[in-house]
């Protein structure tokens, strides 16, 4: 099993459409969680955070659930702007009990008019 | 006020070459990354250097050296450069190791032909 696993995509949604992405972790012990955005040919930039009560920043949801090892995005009246992809973020363990981020594959969004 | 930068941008060079890449961060973090970004986008961690000592090197071929001069500074040299070597590379810093968010250079683009 991936540590850290997304939906490809792509996602093909209107304007206005709210959208939501999954990724699930495969690490119990895992303990910091983010969102970051990649443009085409772009670095990847930090969307969100994500705590464990869950949090809100606009249009953007994230929710942490940890019985279940997954963390959700949610984007609200999706602009065209948001087209890009998403990609999950766990902290994962490497050996000397070291940590580093492990980043998902990403999911594909694309905002359509 | 770049808080990341890496250079170059883009390196075409011959399999054979060797080649360095530099990264700077001017955000006061004490933790340094390199990560490779390959055709299919999926985003893997090099290396990780804590106030300039090696933390992780996730099982890079040792033509791969990383040296940090300074907490500041990280750079990459490559040895021999391969075909399978062609890649984004992303110099990428943070504060504490592993579970802070990544801030992440502009990447650089390399085609080994």
């Amino acid at each position: 099993r991936k540590e850290v696993e997304q939906d490809p995509g792509p996602f093909n949604v209107p304007e206005g459409a709210t959208v939501a992405f999954n990724c699930t972790y495969s690490n119990s012990a895992s303990q910091s969680f983010f969102w970051y955005r990649q443009d085409c040919r772009k670095e990847p930039k930090l969307l969100m955070s994500v705590y464990s009560s869950g949090n809100e920043d606009g249009r953007f949801t994230a929710q942490l659930n940890r019985a279940s090892q997954y963390i959700s995005l949610l984007i609200r009246d999706s602009k065209l702007s948001d087209s890009a992809t998403y990609l999950c973020v766990v902290n994962g363990f490497f050996s000397g009990g070291y940590n580093k981020l492990i980043f998902g594959a990403g999911t594909r969004l694309a905002v359509h008019p | 006020d770049t808080a990341v930068s890496q250079t170059p941008k883009y390196l075409v060079t011959q399999m054979g070459n060797d080649k360095s890449i530099k990264c700077e961060q001017n955000l006061g973090h004490d933790t340094m990354y390199w990560y490779k970004q390959d055709s299919k986008k999926f985003l893997k961690i090099m290396f990780s250097y804590n106030n300039k000592e090696l933390i992780i090197n996730e099982t890079v071929p040792n033509r791969f050296s990383p040296k940090s001069p300074d907490k500041a500074h990280l750079n990459l040299h490559i040895n021999s450069l391969e075909l399978g070597d062609s890649a984004v590379y992303f110099c990428a810093s943070s504060l504490g190791q592993g579970k802070s968010p990544l801030h992440f250079g502009n990447g650089t683009r390399l085609t080994v032909t």
